[in-house]
């Protein structure tokens, strides 16, 4: 079946202007992760949804960031006013539950580059 | 809080040498430990897991034993060959956390030379 998709693989964007990532879960899977992927900081924890609770959004490291997630499928990971430190890989990945033992099936990333 | 810690690389082997990965941890619960594999131009992977102290998780040659009494999770295979030239990552996931994000080690680089 069909794996976890993100959109687009690669974006470039200028400091300062805002720019969205999607991701495509795995039908049915009702945990969704982001994390972010870089040389400095290797693979950090971004953001998690569980069903229809509340997200734990421990992980997202400044106010710029937001994610939303919707209908407990498509989730769109949101970066304002981007700086260059956010360059990075971001990875989303889904789980058929929330339940710290399930594998998590990771997407290819969004290679986010700012000028 | 929790954390994964792996040996530093890259690592260049020859192929059908032996391989050994450490990774260690600390965590505030009893996690359950994967390794994930990123091979070139492709997306992570899950390779193994174990659930609990003693287990033992094994795929396509690789083999890792949770040891909570030294709190590692090292990865091994008798045999390496060249396609399994990848990243390879370390992590947990502590159900006495908040939720079951996963905490990854910085990953190591396995070259393997025929």
């Amino acid at each position: 079946g069909a794996g976890v998709s993100q959109s687009p693989s690669n974006k470039v964007t200028e400091k300062g202007k805002d720019v969205e990532l999607r991701c495509d879960p795995i039908s049915g899977h009702t945990a969704l992760y982001w994390y972010r992927q870089s040389l400095g900081q290797g693979l950090e924890f971004l953001i998690y949804f569980q069903g229809n609770s509340a997200p734990d959004k421990s992980g997202l490291p400044s106010d710029r960031f937001s994610a939303e997630r919707t209908g407990g499928s498509v989730s769109t990971l949101t970066i304002q006013r981007t700086q260059q430190e956010d360059s990075a890989v971001y990875l989303c990945a889904s789980s058929a539950t929330g339940t710290y033992h399930y594998e998590q099936y990771f997407g290819p990333g969004t290679r986010l580059t700012v000028t | 809080g929790n954390s994964v810690t792996q040996m530093e690389g890259p690592v260049t082997l020859s192929e059908e040498a032996f391989l050994t990965i450490n990774c260690t941890y600390t965590a505030t619960g009893y996690p359950s430990l994967f390794w994930y594999v990123q091979y070139p131009g492709e997306g992570l992977q899950l390779l193994l897991k174990a659930t609990k102290a003693d287990d033992k998780g094994s795929n396509k040659g690789f083999e890792a034993t949770y040891r909570k009494e030294t709190t590692s999770f090292h990865l091994e295979k008798g045999s390496v060959q060249v396609s399994d030239s990848a990243v390879y990552f370390c992590a947990l996931s502590d159900p006495a956390g908040a939720n079951s994000k996963l905490t990854f080690g910085k990953g190591i680089t396995l070259s393997v030379r025929p």
